[in-house]
């Protein structure tokens, strides 16, 4: 079936330093993904999204880069904060669908 | 906007006792997804409504489960009996889906533990 998993349960990074979160799916026929980002006790936060016919996007310290060819990809944080201490998970649709698909998530720990 | 706002932000309940979560999306949006997170099955989505129409409830684990929409303001989770094996976070969501596919925003979860 399908699944989106993660390569690694958790990170440690120093602070200033860059990040980067890895993620694995299996269905091809995603065309669409996110990376969220989860703080203790709250919901899951969205922090950026690529489309299949993309392969990198920017935003705000953040990059994600989609490799379909082995369907995988990654988000990339930059000049990693203590603030940016979370659970981080992609997030996987499938086409034609709005059924979101979750990784198991990757813990990311900001050491000051 | 206040957000989604989900209640209660916590429950302890006993076994073989009803449980009732309730959430009221964000103003205007016309997707609401229910999503039961654990640390075994990570986040799983149960049901999503669509303009209060139940679309894809394949993610609801058993008949103990169900989900209503009667407005486009308010949602329930209901689990009858519920069972220690339900305790998790669950997390009530919605989007606005206009053109393309957009974020979920998410509530701050209901704690559900059943001892």
């Amino acid at each position: 079936g399908e699944s989106v998993g993660l390569h690694l349960p958790t990170l440690s990074v120093q602070e200033g330093d860059n990040s980067i979160i890895n993620c694995a799916y299996s269905n091809s026929a995603s065309d669409y993904f996110i990376w969220y980002k989860q703080e203790s006790g709250k919901g899951p936060q969205f922090i950026i999204d690529i489309r299949s016919n993309m392969d990198k996007r920017q935003g705000q310290r953040v990059t994600v880069l989609l490799n379909k060819t082995v369907k995988h990809l990654s988000l990339q944080i930059a000049a990693t904060q203590p603030g940016d201490s979370a659970v981080y998970f992609c997030a996987g649709f499938l086409t034609g669908g709005f059924k979101t698909i979750f990784g198991a998530g990757t813990r990311l720990f900001v050491k000051a | 906007d206040a957000g989604v706002i989900q209640s209660p932000r916590h429950e302890v309940t006993e076994m073989g006792q009803e449980v009732t979560l309730r959430c009221k999306p964000i103003s205007g949006h016309d997707y609401l997804f229910w999503y039961r997170q654990t640390m075994m099955r990570g986040l799983e989505l149960l049901i999503y409504f669509n303009n209060n129409v139940p679309i894809d409830d394949s993610g609801m684990p058993e008949d103990r489960f169900s989900a209503k929409m009667p407005n486009a303001s308010f949602s329930t989770l209901k689990i009858q009996p519920s069972e220690p094996r339900d305790s998790a976070v669950y997390f009530c969501a919605s989007s606005l889906r206009t053109t393309g596919i957009t974020e979920a925003f998410f509530g701050q979860g209901t704690r559900l533990t059943v001892v």
